[in-house]
């Protein structure tokens, strides 16, 4: 089945312990992306991968890493997260860049920081 | 920077109606536009994307059209039924078709 997994689906950690979400997709999509999504602001991109290698600042960026090393796989990781990243988190993939980019979505990360 | 709206926030509706959600975006310079709808607990299902050369899409009882000189969009709900009940989410894509700023969705609910 083709699809965008990503672990943990729920997370509750303190404030300063890295922590790292894992993204995974089975559809040999070059391009992968994350966004964090809070009430009242939508869903807004924190980071992108256009292919292997090659990863550029989304809209938020700020507090969060991101590696694209296999293409298959991208994680997101928090060296030393703080409450105000507490928040739902999305991945998502796509084939093509361009016109025709339709996003396809994992079910989401609740990531709760004390 | 792209400013995503869309009005409005909640919608409910009895079962059998025929209704138009709404997206509206500050910047004419996108490359697409996609339609989400969103369960609770669960993730973004992508419905209709419509390209920046083309007015319209059709899926089932779903039509998007797009238009980039106003800056809006509209996703039309024929025959709603219950199961059509969830957050519908508007993206747009700049130029580089690489960045994507989101609505806020708009909440629909359908009463049977």
């Amino acid at each position: 089945e083709a699809q965008v997994t990503q672990n943990p689906r729920y997370l509750i950690t303190v404030t300063g312990k890295k922590l790292t979400v894992t993204c995974s997709q089975n559809m040999n999509h070059e391009y992968m992306s994350w966004y964090r999504q809070d009430p009242g602001l939508g869903l807004r991109q924190i980071y992108y991968s256009m292919n292997v290698e090659v990863t550029d600042k989304g809209d938020v960026p700020e507090g969060y890493k991101v590696s694209r090393k296999e293409k298959r796989n991208f994680p997101l990781i928090l060296e030393s997260p703080s409450p105000n990243q507490t928040s739902l988190y999305f991945c998502a993939s796509s084939f093509f860049t361009g016109p025709y980019n339709e996003q396809f979505f994992g079910p989401g990360t609740r990531l709760t920081v004390l | 920077k792209q400013e995503v709206t869309q009005i409005p926030a909640a919608l409910s509706v009895p079962e059998g109606e025929n209704l138009v959600l709404n997206c509206s975006f500050t910047d004419s310079a996108i490359y697409n536009l996609q339609w989400f709808r969103q369960d609770p607990g669960k993730g973004l299902t992508s419905l209709l994307l419509i390209q920046s050369s083309q007015r319209e899409q059709t899926s089932g009882r779903l039509n998007a059209s797009l238009d980039k000189s106003s800056g809006r969009s509209t996703l039309y709900i024929a025959a709603s039924q219950p199961g059509d009940s969830a957050t519908y989410l508007c993206a747009v894509s700049l130029y580089t078709g690489n960045q994507f700023y989101f609505g806020t969705g708009t909440s629909l609910t359908v009463i049977p």
